[in-house]
């Protein structure tokens, strides 16, 4: 069955950088394009961030664009998120999802606090 | 990048049945037939309820349907039940891989 797992959320300063990643199981990873979604406390889905089955094309949310990275290692099935000058209002929970026009499969989620 | 626009909350009682709006825009919601539906329970991850439109993926009761016209596309949830209350998120792609969500509406069941 997919699975989606994610980590390396955690409590950081603003300004600091974090990496996540999304461990992909049960489907060829390589195939499907993935995204980045996070919700910040009582807040709504935010898109943030896709990237192509070959990792050919990335695409941005505004809020995060120039700050945020998304890559892939199709070798190891395994989907990053690079956090650079993270701000307080990036504190939300991280969710990985697959495919391309729709979100069929989440992880469970990692949450990243930022704060002084 | 836009968010779609939902009503914030929405309520029925059980056995009746309720709809959803989500309005977009031309470059959306009403250029694509990608418009897809999202439950979440409080604490959970979202789940997928509907997509391309009005598809439902195995597992989902046919009680939710989703429909467009124009910008704006609907879920409708009939036969309410108390497992029904949850929030709900419309999304849509938008071209170059990028899909917006809905502000998300509360499901309450009266």
């Amino acid at each position: 069955q997919v699975q989606l797992v994610e980590s390396g959320g955690g409590v950081v300063q603003p300004g600091v950088s974090l990496r996540l990643s999304c461990a992909a199981s049960g489907f060829t990873f390589s195939s499907y394009a993935m995204h980045w979604v996070r919700q910040a406390p009582g807040k709504g889905l935010e898109w943030v961030a896709v990237i192509s089955y070959d990792g050919s094309n990335e695409y941005y949310a505004d809020s995060v664009k120039g700050r945020f990275t998304i890559s892939r290692d199709n070798s190891k099935n395994t989907l990053f998120l690079q956090m650079n000058s993270l701000r307080a209002d990036d504190t939300a929970v991280y969710y990985c999802a697959r495919d391309r026009y729709r979100f069929g499969y989440w992880g469970q989620g990692t949450l990243v606090t930022v704060s002084s | 990048q836009s968010a779609l626009t939902q009503p914030r909350s929405v309520s029925g009682s059980p056995g009746q049945s309720v709809t959803i709006s989500c309005t977009g825009t031309s470059s959306d919601v009403g250029g694509y037939n990608y418009v897809s539906w999202y439950q979440q329970h409080p604490g959970k991850a979202p789940k997928l309820m509907i997509y391309d439109v009005s598809k439902r993926p195995s597992g989902v009761p046919d009680r939710f349907s989703g429909s467009k016209s124009g910008n704006t596309a609907s879920l409708t949830i009939s036969g309410l039940q108390a497992e029904d209350e949850a929030d709900y998120y419309c999304c849509s792609y938008a071209g170059s891989y990028t899909s917006p969500f809905g502000g998300g509406t509360k499901l309450t069941v009266l």
